[in-house]
C-alpha cells in the first residue's frame, strides 16, 4: 500500500493560466474523490468517480473545473482561467466501494494563483 | 441535509492532561462519522470511524470518540496528550444510507499541545 500520491505538491501560476494536478490512487481502490480546502476551513467536496465514471459533481465544480478518470485508475483536475478565489488546497481521496470503506487521502496540491 | 458542528476552534492542554474535542452532527439518515487529523501540509489521516457496531469507538494512537444518538454528539478524547498530538482535527459525517461518497467536514479544531 503505497498510499494516494499527489502530483504536483505545489504549483504557483498567474491568474488566467491553465492549470492541472494529478492523482494516483491506491491500487485496489475504484472509487476517486476530489476535495478543495481554503485557508482555515474544513475539505469541501468537488466530485468523485467509481472506475471511470463520474457519479457526482458538486455545485462549487464552476464550468471553468473539469476532472478525469480516463482509464478508472489516475485522475486529473484541470482548472482553465484561474481566479484568485482558485487559491486552496486540492486533496484527492480513494476508497473501496461498499458500505463503510473509509477514505484515504494524499498529501494534496496547494494552488497560489498571483 | 447533514452538518457538523465542530464547538471549539482552538483547544490548547497541557502534555500528559486529557483532551476533549467536541463535534454535534445533524443528519437526515443513518450517519456514519469520522475523525480525521491534519498535520501542516499534510493530507489527512483516519483516527476512527462509527458506522453504528459499537457507540464506543477506539481509533490509532490512543483516541477514541463516543456516539451519543440522544445528544447527536461524537466527542473525541484521549486520555494523555503527546506532543505529536498537535495537529488540527476535522469531524466528518456521511449518509450511509446513501453510501459514503459525500463527507461533509465540519470547520476543524486546532489542537495546540503545552509542554
Amino acid at each position: 500500500d503505497t498510499g494516494v500520491s499527489q502530483n504536483p505538491r505545489h504549483k504557483i501560476t498567474k491568474r488566467g493560466q491553465n492549470v492541472t494536478f494529478r492523482c494516483d490512487p491506491i491500487s485496489e481502490h475504484n472509487r476517486l474523490y476530489w476535495y478543495r480546502q481554503t485557508l482555515g476551513q474544513g475539505p469541501e467536496f468537488l466530485t468523485y468517480f467509481q472506475n471511470e465514471a463520474q457519479l457526482e459533481k458538486s455545485r462549487l465544480l464552476s464550468d471553468r473545473f473539469s476532472a478525469e478518470r480516463p482509464k478508472g485508475s489516475f485522475s486529473t483536475l484541470e482548472i482553465q482561467r484561474t481566479e484568485q478565489g482558485d487559491s486552496a488546497m486540492y486533496l484527492c481521496a480513494s476508497s473501496l466501494s461498499g458500505y463503510n470503506q473509509p477514505q484515504h487521502f494524499g498529501d494534496g496540491t496547494r494552488l497560489s494563483i498571483l | 441535509a447533514q452538518s457538523v458542528t465542530q464547538l471549539d476552534s482552538h483547544v490548547s492542554v497541557s502534555e500528559g492532561t486529557p483532551v476533549l474535542l467536541r463535534c454535534n452532527y445533524s443528519s437526515s439518515y443513518s450517519p456514519s462519522l469520522f475523525w480525521y487529523v491534519q498535520h501542516p501540509n499534510k493530507g489527512l489521516q483516519l483516527l476512527l470511524k462509527y458506522t453504528s457496531a459499537a457507540t464506543l469507538v477506539k481509533g490509532i494512537n490512543g483516541f477514541e470518540a463516543e456516539f451519543k444518538k440522544s445528544e447527536t454528539s461524537f466527542h473525541l478524547t484521549k486520555p494523555s496528550a503527546h506532543m505529536s498530538d498537535a495537529a488540527e482535527y476535522f469531524c466528518v459525517v456521511s449518509d450511509r444510507d446513501f453510501g459514503n461518497e459525500k463527507l461533509t467536514f465540519g470547520t476543524g479544531t486546532r489542537l495546540t499541545i503545552i509542554p
